[in-house]
C-alpha cells in the first residue's frame, strides 16, 4: 500500500533560525496536506496543495508540491516559540481507493 | 459549532475488557474517520464510513468495530481490549474523501491505557 515517509523525525532549532521538514510518498499523489499538532493537543489542518509544482505561503511558513507529485516540503522561516509541535503531511494517492496516510511526523522543538 | 467531539478524554482499562469511544460531529459532514497514534508511527487509520450505514476498514483495524447509524455519530468499539490497543485516539472527519481529499477536522482525542 501506499507509504508516506517523512524526515526528519525530530528537529531542535535555536529560536530565529529556519526549519524544514520533508514528506515522500512511494506512490504519486492527488494532493497533500500539512497539519501541526501541539503538545497535548490535536493535529490541526494549515494547507492543502494540489498541483504539481504547486508552492503557497503562509507568513513565515512556505509549502512546496514537488513536480512529480510524490514529494512535499514545509519550510519556516525564522522560528518562534509558537512553532513548537509536530508537523504531519498527509497524502492522498492518485489510484484506486487509497485513503489519506499521514507521514511520521516530525517533531520541532525551539531553544529560546 | 462544536466541531468534533470525542468522549472520554481519558481511559483505563483492564486487558479483556471492553469499550466504546464516542465521536459525534455538528458540522454534517460525510466522511469520519478514527485514527490511533503511537510514538513514531504517525496517525494510522482504523475505520472510516463515507456516509450514514458505510463503514469500511483502514489500516489497522483488527481488534475494532465501528458503526454509523447517523450522518453525527461515528462510535468506536473495542471488543477486548489488550496492551498494544495502549494509544491516543482521534476522531476526525470531513466535508467529503472524493477525488481530492477535503481537510480532516479532528476532535480532541481519547488518551486510552490497557493494563
Amino acid at each position: 500500500g501506499q507509504q508516506v515517509m517523512q524526515i526528519p523525525q525530530y528537529q531542535h532549532v535555536q529560536e530565529g533560525e529556519d526549519f524544514t521538514t520533508y514528506c515522500n510518498s512511494s506512490t504519486t499523489l492527488s494532493n497533500i496536506q500539512w497539519y501541526k499538532q501541539r503538545p497535548g493537543g490535536h493535529p490541526v489542518f494549515l494547507i492543502q496543495l494540489v498541483k504539481s509544482g504547486e508552492v503557497k505561503k503562509q507568513k513565515r511558513l512556505t509549502f512546496q508540491f514537488g513536480e512529480a507529485k510524490k514529494n512535499s516540503s514545509l519550510h519556516i522561516t525564522a522560528t518562534q516559540t509558537t512553532d513548537v509541535g509536530t508537523y504531519f503531511c498527509a497524502g492522498k494517492s492518485n489510484f484506486g481507493n487509497e485513503k489519506l496516510t499521514f507521514g511520521t511526523g516530525t517533531r520541532l522543538t525551539i531553544i529560546p | 459549532n462544536a466541531g468534533v467531539t470525542q468522549t472520554p478524554k481519558f481511559q483505563v482499562l483492564k486487558t479483556g475488557q471492553s469499550m466504546t469511544l464516542q465521536c459525534a460531529q455538528d458540522m454534517n459532514h460525510e466522511y469520519m474517520s478514527w485514527y490511533r497514534q503511537d510514538p513514531g508511527m504517525g496517525l494510522r487509520l482504523i475505520h472510516y464510513s463515507v456516509g450514514a450505514g458505510i463503514t469500511d476498514q483502514g489500516e489497522v483495524p483488527n481488534g475494532y468495530n465501528v458503526s454509523r447509524s447517523t450522518t453525527e455519530d461515528f462510535p468506536l468499539r473495542l471488543l477486548s481490549a489488550a496492551p498494544s490497543q495502549t494509544s491516543v485516539y482521534f476522531c476526525a472527519s470531513s466535508y467529503s474523501d472524493r477525488w481530492t481529499a477535503s481537510p480532516l477536522h479532528f476532535g480532541n482525542g481519547t488518551r486510552l491505557t490497557v493494563t
